[in-house]
């Protein structure tokens, strides 16, 4: 069974355009994030949600909305896109103590033309 | 603010050789520190972690020890196969918060 699940994983689209990807854990883990990975490989995390509330909120444009309709799921809308939109974005999961692992989905690779 | 410093890549090695990639972190207190590994075209996984000072994490015969002394968790393997090509990252993560800080990634190439 996946663990923690994204859709799509690739995301080819305009400028201009909004568009989302979703998120599951099956885990059971209160706290959700969103990371995103530029071109040289960094990661950074934008958001962190735990039992559906914001906990974390890098400076992230506020085109960027994530949105966590119950524990389970955390979606990454993203309106009026731009060129340096485009990365790799992981959701991740953790139990949300602290001090344990954070579990990685295979990433959504957004291209933005 | 938490910061991790890992060796430029890229690393070639031939297969059996010795591989150390160096990680080095600054943060208050007493985080936990990980190691994740990316492998191409994949999400990551994480490969160990220790948390707290002079721990030792090991998986699939790797290693890092957490020096306090040094502010280190340097990674280690006596002897490395060409399926351990792959993107590495060394992380932290502060007590108390969910923001994992992560290094700026170490890609292995392994030739046979």
């Amino acid at each position: 069974d996946t663990a923690v699940s994204q859709t799509p994983k690739y995301l080819v689209t305009q400028m201009g355009n909004d568009k989302s990807i979703k998120c599951e854990q099956n885990l059971g883990h209160d706290t959700m994030y969103w990371y995103k990975q530029d071109s040289k490989k960094f990661l950074k995390i934008m958001f962190s949600y735990n039992n559906k509330e914001l906990i974390i909120n890098e400076t992230v444009p506020n085109r960027f909305s994530p949105k966590s309709p119950d524990k389970a799921h955390l979606n990454l809308h993203i309106n009026s896109l731009e060129l340096g939109d485009s990365a790799v974005y992981f959701c991740a999961s953790s139990p949300g103590t602290g001090r344990t692992e954070q579990f990685f989905g295979p990433g959504t690779r957004l291209t933005v033309l | 603010g938490n910061s991790v410093t890992q060796m430029e890549g890229p690393v070639t090695l031939s297969e059996e050789a010795f591989l150390t990639i160096n990680c080095t972190y600054t943060a208050t207190g007493y985080p936990s520190l990980f190691w994740y590994v990316q492998y191409p075209g994949e999400g990551l996984q994480l490969l160990l972690k220790a948390t707290k000072a002079d721990d030792k994490g090991s998986n699939k015969g790797f290693e890092a020890t957490y020096r306090k002394e040094t502010t280190s968790f340097h990674l280690e393997k006596g002897s490395v196969q060409v399926s351990d090509s792959a993107v590495y990252f060394c992380a932290l993560l502060q007590g108390g918060s969910e923001k994992l800080v992560f290094g700026k990634g170490t890609k292995l190439t392994v030739n046979p």
